[in-house]
């Protein structure tokens, strides 16, 4: 079957830098996003990986180990307005997006 | 400015009672997708749409129809046999993945309850 999983909930504070794990095990493998929802809103893109390594883009990173099956989002300089879910997604060989449950962050002072 | 339309932003369903969601984008893109959020799990694909008049049972179907007559417009009927409809509704749309970064891009979504 098809899994993708995170840690459900993460704390950290502001200024502080965190990073959300992502595991999965897809049919196929066409790259993998991260997507930031604050509560009660549609989710936005922060980032695309399908090669290995890290890209950066800003305060936020994203590292893909294709090899492992696992991926991780950095936050530096948190900020209060990084309170959110964080949602990690692969794209399968069908070229849909498998989600996985979302990782809720809260930063606190 | 571009973008996808979701409405309305709250609706509530009575027992019986067919209702649909509307989600329009005007970004050109070929690929539209609908997914339901529940508390504590993951977005999960209902439909999904990658040319006019052609569209794709996810992996939640069931109670659900939908329709592609124009390029911008991916409406979801909720029909009656859909026993458990209270959750978040997401709409997307995305041109279709070329080898190159193309991530889906999400309507405000459609909050859904049972009188």
């Amino acid at each position: 079957g098809q899994n993708i999983d995170q840690p459900t909930e993460m704390t950290a504070t502001e200024g502080a830098i965190v990073q959300i794990n992502c595991t999965y095990q897809t049919s196929g493998f066409n790259g993998l996003f991260w997507y930031q929802q604050h509560a009660g809103e549609a989710p936005t893109f922060l980032s695309y990986n399908v090669l290995d390594g890290l890209e950066e883009k800003g305060r936020f990173s994203s590292f893909l180990s294709r090899s492992k099956g696992y991926s991780y989002l950095l936050l530096k300089e948190l900020q209060m307005k990084d309170s959110a879910s964080y949602l990690c997604a692969v794209r399968d060989q069908s070229n849909k997006l498998i989600f996985g449950a979302g990782t809720r962050l809260a930063v606190h002072p | 400015d571009g973008g996808i339309t979701q409405s309305p932003k709250y609706l509530f369903r009575k027992e019986g009672q067919n209702v649909t969601l509307s989600c329009e984008q005007n970004l050109n893109h070929d690929a539209m997708y609908w997914y339901r959020q529940d508390p504590g799990q993951g977005l999960r694909l209902i439909y999904y749409s990658q040319i006019v008049n052609d569209f794709q049972k996810g992996d939640i179907a069931e109670g659900y129809s939908v329709s592609r007559e124009k390029k911008e417009s991916f409406p979801l009927t909720v029909t009656s046999a859909q026993k458990n409809p209270t959750a978040f509704y997401l709409c997307a749309s995305s041109n279709p993945p070329g080898g190159a970064n193309q991530p889906q891009h999400f309507g405000d979504g459609t909050r859904l309850s049972i009188l």
